[in-house]
């Protein structure tokens, strides 16, 4: 089944060791999204690709960087965790702009 | 783009019972995306409902749209325990991505 994957499930990192997380799909769709849910928060969107053009929201702390080498996989690499980065990172993928997305199962990152 | 506003943040019914939950916006939209999550889980697509659509179905899913008070409605039919979900709600305009207010937290009693 076209679906969006998300690796690993659980990330346990230390404070300040840089961490990277995986998404890929197979749904061949134009359009990769991360988000961050804290807990008993609403996902929150961190930055986009379109294609290859990369979309950063204006409140992304630096910390937080993304890569995506081809069409089937984005990474989010957060070069320097900290304890509030602990939350559960949700990757999207979308056809196109203003379409539904469909949501990866989540990577949850404990930072000690 | 822009965030809605559910209401109510918290729900609990009866199983069987039908449940409405509400979603406010400020500007004008292109679409209006339902979105569910089950504790713990990713988010799952509901419905999509475009500015010039006044009512969707989907299952025992109904939305309907009025943009004229730039506000939404999503119906829960016949409710069942796998139901119990938060709901968000998710208008979209010029910007890609989508910008989720605090959801509707629905609880289905057995």
């Amino acid at each position: 089944d076209a679906m969006v994957i998300q690796n690993p499930r659980y990330q346990v990192t230390q404070f300040g060791k840089p961490v990277t997380l995986s998404c890929s799909q197979t749904l061949n769709h134009n359009v990769m999204y991360w988000y961050q849910q804290k807990s008993s928060q609403a996902p929150k969107l961190l930055f986009h690709y379109y294609d290859k053009d990369f979309n950063n929201e204006a409140d992304t702390p630096d910390n937080f960087q993304s890569r995506r080498p081809n069409t089937s996989f984005c990474f989010l690499d957060i070069r320097s965790p900290g304890l509030g980065d602990a939350a559960m990172y949700l990757c999207a993928t979308s056809p196109g702009s203003h379409n539904e997305q469909f949501f990866g199962p989540g990577t949850r990152l404990t930072v000690l | 783009s822009q965030q809605g506003e559910e209401d109510p943040q918290a729900l609990s019914i009866q199983e069987g019972e039908n449940a409405t939950m509400n979603c406010s916006y400020k500007t004008s939209i292109n679409n209006l995306q339902w979105y569910r999550q089950n504790s713990g889980r990713g988010l799952v697509h509901l419905i999509l409902i475009r500015s010039n659509e006044r009512e969707k179905h989907s299952g025992r899913l109904r939305v309907t749209l009025d943009t004229s008070k730039k506000s939404s409605s999503l119906l829960i039919t016949a409710s069942r325990a796998a139901d119990t979900a938060s709901y968000f709600c998710a208008p979209i305009e010029g910007a890609d991505g989508l910008t989720f207010g605090k959801g509707t937290h629905l609880i289905i009693q057995p």
